[in-house]
C-alpha cells in the first residue's frame, strides 16, 4: 500500500512565525504536491515537484516556499504565518501514470 | 484559471436509488479524468478514473465522460449510508506533471 504521511494531524502557530510542514512518501513518487483546503474553495495547489530539488508554483504560491532535496521528503514553509494561512493542508504523491495518493493533512490554525 | 464545475450539492438519495454527480470543466486539453472520495475529516481517495469518451463502470460505480462537451460524471448504482461523502471532479491539466485541478465537490447524502 502507498503510504503519504504528515509531520503533524494539528498545528498551532502565532502570526509571524516560521512554520514547516513536511511530508513524506515510501513509493519512490517522482511528482509531489502540497495543497490547501479552504470550505467553498475546494483543493488548491499551491506548489508541486516532479524531481529532487525542482520545483514549480501552483496557484496559489504566494507566501509559501518548498523544499525537496531527497525523492521521498517534500516540505512547505510559511515564513512568516498570517492568519489567512490557517487551513487543511493536505500532501499527495504520485507518478506520471498514476493518480495522486494523499497524506492525512494538517490542520494549521494562525493565531 | 482553469475552471471546474461541480453542484455543491448537498445532493440526497434514499438507500438504493441511482446518485449522478456532474462535472464540467474549461482545459479542451483534458486527457484523463478522475473522482475522488472524500469523507468528512479525511483526505481524498481515487475511487475512479476516465480517459476515453464513453462509459467506464466498476462495481457500483461508472464514469462517464464527453470530451466534445467537456462534461464528465459519476454514477452511483444502489447507493448506501457509506457513500455519503463529498465527491470531487478532477480533469488532469494539459500541461503535464500529473497536475490536476480540483472541482469544489458535491455533497452526496444517501439517506436510509
Amino acid at each position: 500500500d502507498v503510504k503519504v504521511t504528515q509531520s503533524s494531524r494539528y498545528l498551532v502557530k502565532r502570526t509571524g512565525e516560521k512554520v514547516f510542514l513536511e511530508c513524506v512518501q515510501d513509493m519512490d513518487h517522482e511528482n509531489m504536491f502540497w495543497y490547501r483546503q479552504d470550505p467553498g474553495l475546494g483543493l488548491r495547489l499551491i506548489y508541486f515537484s516532479y524531481d529532487v530539488k525542482m520545483k514549480e508554483k501552483g496557484d496559489i504560491p504566494e507566501g509559501y516556499s518548498v523544499s525537496r532535496e531527497k525523492k521521498e521528503r517534500f516540505s512547505l514553509i510559511l515564513e512568516s504565518a498570517s492568519t489567512n494561512q490557517t487551513s487543511m493542508y493536505l500532501c499527495a504523491s504520485g507518478t506520471s501514470t498514476d493518480t495522486q495518493y494523499f497524506g492525512p493533512g494538517t490542520r494549521l490554525t494562525v493565531l | 484559471q482553469k475552471e471546474v464545475e461541480q453542484n455543491s450539492g448537498p445532493l440526497s438519495v434514499p438507500e438504493g436509488a441511482i446518485a449522478s454527480l456532474n462535472c464540467t470543466y474549461s482545459d479542451r486539453g483534458s486527457q484523463s479524468f478522475f473522482w475522488y472520495r472524500q469523507y468528512s475529516g479525511k483526505s481524498p481517495e481515487l475511487i475512479m478514473f476516465i480517459y476515453s469518451n464513453g462509459d467506464k463502470e466498476d462495481g457500483r460505480f461508472t464514469a462517464q465522460l464527453n470530451k466534445a462537451s467537456q462534461y464528465v460524471s459519476l454514477l452511483i448504482r444502489d447507493s448506501q449510508p457509506s457513500d455519503s461523502a463529498t465527491y470531487l471532479c478532477a480533469p488532469e491539466d494539459s500541461g503535464g506533471y500529473q497536475k490536476v485541478t480540483f472541482g469544489t465537490g458535491t455533497k452526496l447524502q444517501v439517506i436510509p
